[in-house]
């Protein structure tokens, strides 16, 4: 079956603009998670969807927010865009939460702010 | 604090060696645990988890990890290491309450011939 599927795969934004990712997660998954990966701060957990509705929240401001569509579908915007936005933002899909297989990760969409 | 510590920055090992990969965890209770390793500009490929029982996995590409409640540990091992084995490696955690997954800060293993 397919995998989790991230667009764009490369992104260069201007300081200021917003931009939302996409992840579609494998077929039949209804929990998506976003993560921000930096050289600096590692991995960093933003927020959990299932069933459309946010289940967990991560420690980031509010520019960055996200949803989840009845598809299971999810995109994640981040507003008023910031040169430590730059980052490799990675999606993962779980068919109810980690009690499952696990997390399935996408290959990540590489967001450049200048 | 709950956390996840992976006190190795940078391992390198000879091609046929031995690996071992070290994880420590602060939680409450016995979290759930994982292994990922990452290649250069991928995502997260999951080598093993560990939610109970016994406290020695099996996981793909020869990986296994070996769950210490005593010490809080659980360090992933590989008897033989391949070239392609050079990557970085990422032990997570998740508490058994909560869909939130935290990851060590990641061990990048290089391979000599």
């Amino acid at each position: 079956k397919a995998g989790v599927t991230q667009t764009p795969r490369y992104l260069i934004k201007t300081r200021g603009q917003q931009v939302t990712l996409s992840c579609s997660p494998i077929s039949g998954h209804r929990s998506v998670s976003w993560y921000q990966q930096t050289p600096g701060q590692g991995l960093q957990f933003l927020f959990e969807y299932f069933s459309e509705t946010q289940r967990n929240k991560g420690n980031f401001p509010g520019r960055f927010s996200g949803r989840q569509f009845s598809n299971s579908r999810s995109e994640m915007n981040v507003s008023t865009l910031e040169l430590g936005d730059s980052a490799l933002y990675l999606c993962a899909s779980s068919s109810a939460g980690i009690q499952g297989d696990g997390y399935t990760f996408g290959s990540g969409t590489r967001l450049t702010v200048v | 604090a709950q956390s996840v510590t992976q006190p190795d920055i940078h391992i390198t090992v000879s091609e046929g060696a031995s690996l071992e990969l070290r994880c420590n965890y602060s939680y409450g209770a016995t979290p759930y645990l994982f292994w990922y390793v990452q290649s250069p500009g991928q995502g997260l490929q999951l080598l093993l988890k560990y939610f109970s029982g016994d406290t020695l996995v099996q996981g793909i590409k020869g990986f296994e990890a070996e769950f210490k409640r005593s010490q809080s540990s659980f360090n992933l091992r590989k008897p033989s290491v391949h070239w392609s084995d050079a990557a970085e490696y990422f032990c997570a955690v998740v508490s058994y309450n909560n869909n939130d997954m935290r990851f060590g800060a990641g061990t990048r293993l290089t391979v000599k011939p």
